[in-house]
């Protein structure tokens, strides 16, 4: 159990339609990186966010979009879907703010949402 | 484009065999290598290195980096058939002031009693 919760589990959409995944952060964690893994793939980094404001992002397009509150959790919302968005996506917590001077690499994940998109 | 591989892909073993996992990188701005254990859903956190040479332990598992040839190797001795999971192997970039991870396919262990 790392604290971190995700919802929903499983869900099935179709393309074209649009999907918010939700994301609740460890206590006291201030970090919240997302990430996509597709079936037999290593998790991929979609974008972190740190005091409500993206701070990095990987190579996804812009209907990819995120959102933090003030108590630290997270949304991700994806629009226009296709069918290669479907993987199980990733929640990662950390006390870190994004700094690279103090990361100490451990980041705690949900157990991830599996979106199928038919 | 930032790279990391890992090999072999997948792997069966018995139990109280010894195995190692490969992880080689070719990315920028390379801070450290760090290593995770996926049974079911959520990456559990293993090892980070960021010095060469220095060998990591945790009980039965132990890892090292050498950063002139760009990889890392995961070592899990005795192995049960608790160790059953994909590997994941991943590098920490920075960019800037901030950093994120780049993972690798995994190796997917599975070990029979």
């Amino acid at each position: 159990e790392t604290g971190v919760t995700q919802s929903p589990t499983h869900l099935i959409k179709t393309r074209g339609q649009q999907v918010t995944l939700r994301c609740s952060s460890q206590s006291g964690h201030n970090t919240v990186s997302w990430y996509q893994q597709a079936l037999g793939q290593g998790p991929q980094f979609i974008f972190q966010y740190y005091r409500e404001e993206e701070n990095g992002r990987g190579n996804f397009p812009p209907r990819f979009s995120g959102l933090q509150f003030p108590n630290y959790s997270s949304e991700l919302n994806v629009n226009a879907l296709e069918l290669d968005d479907s993987a199980l996506y990733l929640c990662a917590s950390s006390l870190d703010g994004g700094l690279d001077v103090y990361s100490t690499g451990e980041l705690f994940f949900g157990e991830g949402s599996r979106l199928t998109v038919l | 484009e930032d790279k990391v591989v890992q090999s072999p892909l997948s792997l069966v073993v018995h139990e109280g065999d010894t195995v190692t996992l490969n992880c080689s990188y070719e990315v920028t701005n390379f801070r450290s290598l760090l290593w995770y254990k996926q049974e079911k859903k959520a990456p559990t956190f293993l090892f980070m290195l960021t010095s060469s040479g220095i060998e990591k332990k945790s009980g039965r598992l132990s890892s090292i980096l050498d950063k002139k040839e760009l990889f890392s190797i995961l070592n899990i001795t005795a192995t049960q058939t608790g160790d059953s999971a994909i590997y994941l192997c991943a590098s920490k970039n920075s960019g800037g002031s901030n950093y994120k991870l780049t993972f690798g396919k995994g190796t997917l262990l599975t070990v029979n009693p």
